[in-house]
Parts: structure tokens; sequence; C-alpha cells
């Protein structure tokens, strides 16, 4: 069953257009933790930001903001004013506890994102 | 401080024959993870290690595929004899501890085209 879903699988916008990335999850735990990391052309995944399920509080990081709600089981991501740097797929993360006490990480099937000058 | 490193970058091979690709995490981090990704989908797990114990190999290929992690520090991942379904990115990934609320540090992949 899929655990993480990024439903947008590609989105084109305009520089400094403002762009939502939209990530639903799937679990039984009441313990878990979400991330979303980037990854440009270069091809290497790069942190951005993690949150417990403990945690409901918005989180801006300068241009990017991130929405949880786990009553829509949601944790959608907000560039302001993209820029063409931005360009890249945005990949969704779940990680959940089972076997063994070890947590295992479970990724969404990305959504790219051009940003056009 | 250096991150993931991965060998090679890119690797073309036919069907049927070996490869092996190896992974140096972080300094420190006890926690290393194989991912293969296919084009367009986001990472999937192969194996998960904690020190040179694998604790989570439920997705890997075994009859095939095989890894290991000797002294808890680098770590090679094995194809033998690939197929040309193996094609995809493999990435290696190291971690100060399991899963959450441990984020994971990727090398760059390596990149394996199988003809």
């Amino acid at each position: 069953a899929q655990k993480v879903t990024q439903a947008q699988t590609e989105i084109s916008v305009v520089e400094k257009e403002d762009v939502t990335l939209d990530c639903v999850y799937e679990t039984r735990d009441t313990t878990y933790y979400l991330f979303w990391y980037k990854q440009p052309p270069s091809g290497e995944l790069v942190f951005l930001i993690r949150r417990n399920s403990f945690d409901e509080q918005n989180e801006i990081s300068g241009r990017y903001s991130w929405n949880f709600q786990k009553s829509t089981s949601s944790f959608n991501f907000t560039i302001t004013a993209s820029q063409v740097v931005d360009s890249a797929v945005y990949f969704c993360a779940l990680s959940q506890r089972e076997e063994y006490n070890f947590n295992k990480f479970y990724f969404g099937s990305g959504t790219k994102l051009n940003v056009k000058p | 401080e250096a991150g993931v490193v991965q060998s090679p970058r890119y690797k073309i091979i036919e069907k049927k024959q070996p490869v092996a690709f190896w992974c140096n995490p972080i300094s420190g981090h006890n926690t290393l993870y194989w991912y293969r990704q296919n084009l367009g989908q986001g990472p999937e797990l192969l194996i998960r290690y904690e020190n040179e114990e694998a604790v989570d190999d439920s997705q890997l290929p075994k009859d095939r595929f095989s890894a290991e992690r000797l002294k808890g520090v680098d770590s090679t991942l094995k194809i033998q004899p690939a197929e040309l379904g193996d094609s995809a990115v493999y990435l290696c990934a190291s971690s100060l501890g399991a899963g959450g609320p441990y984020e994971q540090f990727f090398g760059p992949g390596t990149r394996l085209t199988v003809l």
C-alpha cells in the first residue's frame, strides 16, 4: 500500500510565483516523522525539513513553508516567490516504527518542479 | 565535513555481467542505507545496516543482490548477474541513528545502465 502520495507529478510555474507541493501520507502509528527532500538535476537528495507527529506547528524557513495537518494526513510544502534554482524534484517521506523497533522510510514518487524565468 | 561518497558515478554493463557499487558514509554515522531509484520514482530501500549488521534487507532481491559492510564503515552492494530491469540509480545514505528523527544524508548515486 502506498504510504506517501504525491499526486502532482510535475508542476511548471513562472519565476516569482508561489507554488504548493502536496503530500498525503498513510500510517496507523501515533509516532512518526515526515520529511521533505530536494533532488536537483545533479541527483543528490538534499534534506529540507523534518517534523514529528506531535508537532503540528507550521514552519517557515525563508521562502519555504510547511503546513502539517494531521486531520487530513497532509504535509504540504509551499515555495514563495519561486526562483529558477528551485527547479528540482521534491520528495516527501514518512518514517514510522515497524519491526525490531527501527523506523522504516517510505518516499513518495516525487513532484518535479519547473520554474521558468 | 565530507559527505557520503559513492563510486562509480556511472556504470554501463551488459546483462548477465556482475557489478559492484561502493559507499563511504559520513564519519560517525552508524546507520547506512542502500536505495534503488527508478526513473520518475522515489527511492526504494534495499537494505539498512546498523554498524555491520544488516537489520532490514526485506526488499533486497537476494537471488542476485548482495551487500556487505565490513567493520561497520564503508559498504559494497553487488549485483550478479545483472538484468535489464536493474537499470536505475543506486543511492547510498547514512544517518546517526535509525529512521526518524534522524535525517538521512545521501550520496550522489551510481547510475547503472544494463544493456
